[in-house]
């Protein structure tokens, strides 16, 4: 079983929608969480960082950490072209684990 | 704050040369740094993890000497893919360790092109 689990999609919505991003984990020991997005040709850029549980806003996106289910989600409002990447989740406890991302398309 | 910069952003070369790539963190001290290795519409692919001041640690089937690591400072590492060949043609990402919350600050990348 790998340590932490997201659907690769592709995923497809129309400009405006909400969108929900997801991973499981299996170690129940991690700790911080991250979701990251990365535009076609270029390096991740770090978009939401979360210790433990609980929500985390910042504009449009909010992070979600759900450790007794050891699931976390990335929800994206009000959906723009601009969004249109891949999301990649990671969750570290020293080591560092990363989904291997989620492709996502916003139509205008 | 937390900006990485890596160079060159892409390079083309001769098959047998080797090609040096810098990963620089602008704005902090990174102790830690990472190599990945990414291949069209693939995930990441960790290549080794690099500690200031010491020897790199490579994952399982990553030649480490064709793929020299140096973190000679806490700004910057370089990775050397020496006698290059086309197969190592790929997407080259370094990142850098927080040094005040556990997650990586990635590089802008650097695609290389070995003919």
């Amino acid at each position: 079983q790998k340590e932490v689990e997201q659907d690769p999609g592709p995923l497809s919505v129309p400009e405006g929608a909400i969108v929900s991003l997801n991973c499981t984990y299996s170690n129940s020991a991690f700790q911080y969480f991250m979701w990251y997005r990365q535009y076609s040709r270029k390096g991740p850029e770090l978009l939401m960082y979360t210790y433990s549980s609980g929500n985390k806003e910042d504009g449009r996106f909010t992070a979600q950490v759900d450790k007794s289910s050891k699931y976390i989600s990335l929800f994206i409002r009000d959906s723009q072209p601009s969004d249109s990447a891949t999301y990649l989740c990671a969750m570290s406890i020293g080591q560092f684990y990363f989904g291997t991302g989620t492709s996502l398309t916003v139509i205008p | 704050g937390a900006v990485v910069s890596q160079h060159p952003s892409w390079v083309i070369c001769k098959s047998g040369t080797s090609v040096k790539i810098e990963c620089r963190s602008l704005d902090f001290q990174a102790t830690t740094m990472f190599w990945y290795r990414q291949f069209p519409k693939q995930s990441l692919m960790l290549m080794a993890t690099s500690n200031e001041g010491s020897k790199a640690t490579y994952e399982q089937g990553v030649e480490k000497d064709k793929f020299l690591i140096n973190h000679a400072s806490l700004t910057l590492s370089t990775l050397t893919v020496t006698s290059a060949h086309p197969e190592d043609s790929s997407f080259y990402i370094c990142s850098a360790r927080g040094t005040w919350e556990e997650t990586q600050y990635f590089g802008p990348g650097t695609r290389l092109l070995v003919l």
